[in-house]
Parts: structure tokens; C-alpha cells; sequence
């Protein structure tokens, strides 16, 4: 069974700051993973997502990501923090399962990460 | 680009009532699932469709049921509201595992 795991439910940063959050997932097969953010009172959007190829994967508003099978990661980063980055962050990771080839897939969130960002 | 609609954006309810969530999509997602958002809970998996006529629970379906007759829509029934049923709820949809999922602007319902 999959799981997603976010290293800190909060994590503070002051503008122009890296910004790190940190997620490890266990999964028996290849999984696709995600990062989504979610302002508040929104729905969540799509940050970048990893399917299969290059490791490292940028995605919009600077971040990026990068895949590292051994650690079983996928680490969100961000060179320098604006306040416009301030939301809740989540990590997730699709896996598919059952006889039908990957067609049947869950989508397993983490717990979240509130990231802040302090002026 | 209506993509996902979710209805209502507020509800309350009295304890043992019961109401449907509304979910549509108009982008032939093949995926459709339900999720309630707690503090400190992160999205949890309620239930999820891989297309009409097929349905499957998730991780907390208890107090909950779906139905897909058609590709576009994927409400969400609660038979019997619960306090512990207040929450956020967020539809999603998706055209396969591995591209975006897209998800509504929640539901906020509370159960008194």
C-alpha cells in the first residue's frame, strides 16, 4: 500500500529564503508523484508532478523537485521565497494496482506542510 | 473552462439528514474521487470512480455513498449527516494516474 509522508506540518521561512519542504512515500511499484498547493479557501492546484524520466522537475512559480528512487523522495524546493508563496503544500503519489495495468490508481496525499513566509 | 463544478459552496445540516454533494466535470476525465480535508489530516480518500457504472471506497467511506451514471457527474450522498462529518470536501478528476488532478472549490459543510 502507498503512503506519503511531509516532514513538518509547518515550516517557516524569510523572504528570499530556499524554501525546503520534504516528503518521502513508500510504494511497491514506480509511482507518479505530485505536489499540489492550496491557498486559502481555494481548491488545490498543480506545483510539478513526476512521471517518468528526467529526476529533477521544475514546475511553476520557481519550484522545483527532484526524484530520488534510493531515498524514496520527492523533495520540494525553491530558491528564494516570496510572499506570495504562503500556502499549504501537498505532496501526493499515484499508484496503480489491480490486473487491468495501472488503468486503477489511487491518489494518496501527505498531511500537508503550511509554509510561511516571514517579511 | 468550467472544469470541476462542486454544489454547494456551504452547507449546514442537522444531525441525521441527509443531502448530496454535486460534482461535474467537463473534461472526459475518466477519474473522478471525493476527498475531505481536516486540520492536520491532510486529503483523505472518501471514494473514486474509474468511469460510469464503476465505483470503489476509498480510505474513510463510512457514512457515504456515490454512484457514476455518467462520465461528468460523481455526487456524493451522506444517508445520515454526523458531526464528525463536518469537513471540506473536494472533488477531483483526473484523465489518467499520472496527469493533473483537477479539483473543485470545496464544499464546507458542518453537521450540528
Amino acid at each position: 500500500a502507498q503512503s506519503v509522508t511531509q516532514l513538518g506540518s509547518h515550516v517557516s521561512v524569510s523572504e528570499g529564503a530556499l524554501v525546503l519542504l520534504r516528503c518521502n512515500y513508500s510504494s511497491s511499484v514506480p509511482p507518479y508523484l505530485f505536489w499540489y498547493v492550496q491557498y486559502p479557501n481555494q481548491g488545490l492546484q498543480l506545483l510539478l508532478k513526476y512521471t517518468t524520466g528526467a529526476t529533477l522537475v521544475k514546475g511553476i512559480n520557481g519550484f522545483e523537485a527532484e526524484f530520488k528512487k534510493s531515498e524514496t523522495s520527492f523533495h520540494l524546493t525553491k530558491p528564494s521565497a516570496h510572499m506570495s508563496d504562503a500556502a499549504e503544500y501537498f505532496c501526493a503519489v499515484s499508484e496503480g494496482y489491480g490486473n487491468s495495468g495501472g488503468s486503477n490508481y489511487k491518489l494518496t496525499f501527505g498531511k500537508g506542510t503550511l509554509l510561511t513566509v516571514n517579511p | 473552462n468550467a472544469g470541476v463544478t462542486q454544489t454547494p459552496k456551504f452547507q449546514v445540516l442537522k444531525t441525521g439528514q441527509s443531502m448530496t454533494l454535486q460534482c461535474a466535470q467537463d473534461m472526459n476525465h475518466e477519474y473522478m474521487s471525493w476527498y475531505r480535508q481536516d486540520p492536520g489530516m491532510g486529503l483523505r480518500l472518501i471514494h473514486y470512480s474509474v468511469g460510469a457504472g464503476i465505483t470503489d471506497q476509498g480510505e474513510v467511506p463510512n457514512g457515504y455513498n456515490v454512484s457514476r451514471s455518467t462520465t461528468e457527474d460523481f455526487p456524493l450522498r451522506l444517508l445520515s449527516a454526523a458531526p464528525s462529518q463536518t469537513s471540506v470536501y473536494f472533488c477531483a478528476s483526473s484523465y489518467r494516474s499520472y496527469t493533473e488532478a483537477f479539483f473543485g472549490q470545496g464544499t464546507r459543510l458542518t453537521v450540528v
